[in-house]
């Protein structure tokens, strides 16, 4: 299987701030990489795929980069309602998840 | 609009067996290969099984195999997760996913409950 890292696992942020959430898997996954958000009490939805696409409806302070084995996801000008769990996802073979990161506001 | 809605939950007793369904809308469902995902209280994500579009390929994770079985009926857009010899550690919120174009998840539904507990 493989292994993914996130880090960290806890982020405290201030509204407007730009924040960075990190992924590394345990062997190259060729940017099949996807992020989720999930708000308490709710299913995750998808934010990225294909390590920096954009899904639907997503706002365009969420962005994602990466390649090999290092991803990273950024949101700029934190805002109250990404208060929210995010996980990363690796697809390039049997899917495996983050551990997550637990963002909230200072 | 895409929809996936879980049914099934329940508190079972160890050893005991149970069956989840997932009916889908909003998109055609026999095009797409579904998903099981399971979230234990407080934990991450654990991906448990997935199934093609029409059912001719299943794959499951080394923690059910041989215990839990993924099926569907396209003539009733729907998912099921047959699950047996449960385990106090298959307490989880049960969540059934689509596929996108790739592998990841694009649309989950909002989960049901599975309690192992004596």
């Amino acid at each position: 299987d493989i292994q993914m890292t996130q880090s960290p696992a806890s982020l405290s942020a201030s509204l407007g701030e730009t924040v960075t959430i990190e992924c590394r898997a345990s062997e190259d996954i060729y940017s099949n990489l996807a992020w989720y958000q999930q708000k308490p009490g709710n299913s995750p939805q998808l934010l990225i795929y294909d390590a920096n696409s954009l899904a639907d409806g997503v706002p365009s302070r969420f962005s994602g980069s990466g390649s090999g084995t290092q991803y990273s996801l950024k949101i700029n000008s934190l805002q109250s309602e990404d208060v929210a769990s995010y996980f990363c996802q690796q697809y390039n073979n049997y899917p495996t998840f983050g551990a997550g990161t637990k963002l909230e506001l200072k | 609009e895409v929809q996936l809605v879980e049914s099934g939950e329940g508190l079972v007793q160890p050893g005991s067996s149970m069956k989840l369904s997932c009916v889908a809308s909003g998109f055609t469902f026999s095009n797409y290969g579904m998903n099981w995902i399971r979230q234990a209280p407080k934990k991450g994500l654990e991906w448990i099984a997935l199934i093609y579009y029409d059912s001719s390929s299943k794959y499951y994770a080394d923690s059910v195999k041989g215990r839990f079985t993924i099926s569907r009926d396209n003539s009733k857009n729907t998912l099921y997760l047959e699950m047996n010899s449960l385990r106090s550690e298959d307490t989880a919120m049960y969540y059934c996913a689509k596929f996108g174009v790739g592998g990841y998840f694009d649309f989950w539904g909002p989960g049901t409950m599975v309690t192992v507990s004596s």
